[in-house]
């Protein structure tokens, strides 16, 4: 089963508002990472946030992390039309150097 | 475009055949990744190989499948007298012993099995 569990399911905005996103999980965690795919292609890698922290920003990216709460948060600023795809939080949990483990994603569709 | 290939692209096969699929690694990541997803889901582990060494399986890759990475470089992953429920996105992605938190991955490889 998988353990990151990404809400909303699917969001549409209008270009240039802001998107969140959340990931719950289930736990104890290395480190969470978000990943965007495309329609039909692969992931690629958006940013990184360890447990010992709380916030990261990369770009229009702020990512959060509560590990009380066991959850995460994607904030997209000023979104663009390019920025709809599927969204994923991944995590390696603390007994596991290796393999990630995906939630089933949030889909953003943003409106030119 | 991540630097990870795969092919080929795209697969369709009827029930029962056999199928392999190629991943090509960006050329200095030791270590390689093979994961499935179905459509709306995120993908899942199914295996994972340092160097020429597969050491972890996830109970997802039963015995019809089987994953090789002879010389440390590229994989290959067959699938053995297909089913329909074999039908999913094939990726791999690797990493780096540097980083290998980080995980790049490939176009991913879309088998239809009829």
């Amino acid at each position: 089963s998988q353990q990151g569990e990404e809400d909303p399911q699917a969001l549409s905005i209008q270009e240039g508002e802001n998107a969140t996103m959340n990931c719950s999980y289930k736990t104890s965690i290395n480190n969470l990472q978000w990943y965007r795919q495309n329609s039909g292609r692969g992931l690629v890698h958006l940013i990184l946030i360890r447990s010992n922290e709380r916030e990261k920003h990369s770009g229009r990216l702020r990512v959060t992390l509560d590990t009380s709460k066991k959850s995460s948060s994607l904030l997209i600023t000023a979104s663009r039309a390019a920025d709809t795809a599927s969204y994923f939080c991944a995590l390696i949990s603390s007994g596991s150097a290796r393999q990630l483990t995906f939630g089933s994603g949030t889909q953003l569709t943003v409106l030119p | 475009d991540t630097g990870v290939s795969q092919d080929p692209r795209h697969k369709i096969t009827k029930r029962g055949q056999n199928v392999t699929f190629r991943c090509d690694p960006i050329s200095e990541h030791n270590r390689l990744y093979w994961y499935r997803q179905t459509l709306g889901q995120g993908p899942e582990f199914l295996t994972y190989f340092q160097n020429e060494a597969q050491l972890e399986k996830s109970r997802l890759l039963s015995d019809r499948f089987s994953a090789e990475r002879p010389k440390g470089s590229f994989s290959t992953l067959e699938i053995q007298r297909t089913e329909q429920g074999d039908s999913a996105m094939y990726l791999c992605a690797s990493s780096s012993s540097g980083n290998k938190e980080t995980q790049y991955f490939g176009p991913g490889t879309r088998l239809l099995v009829l």
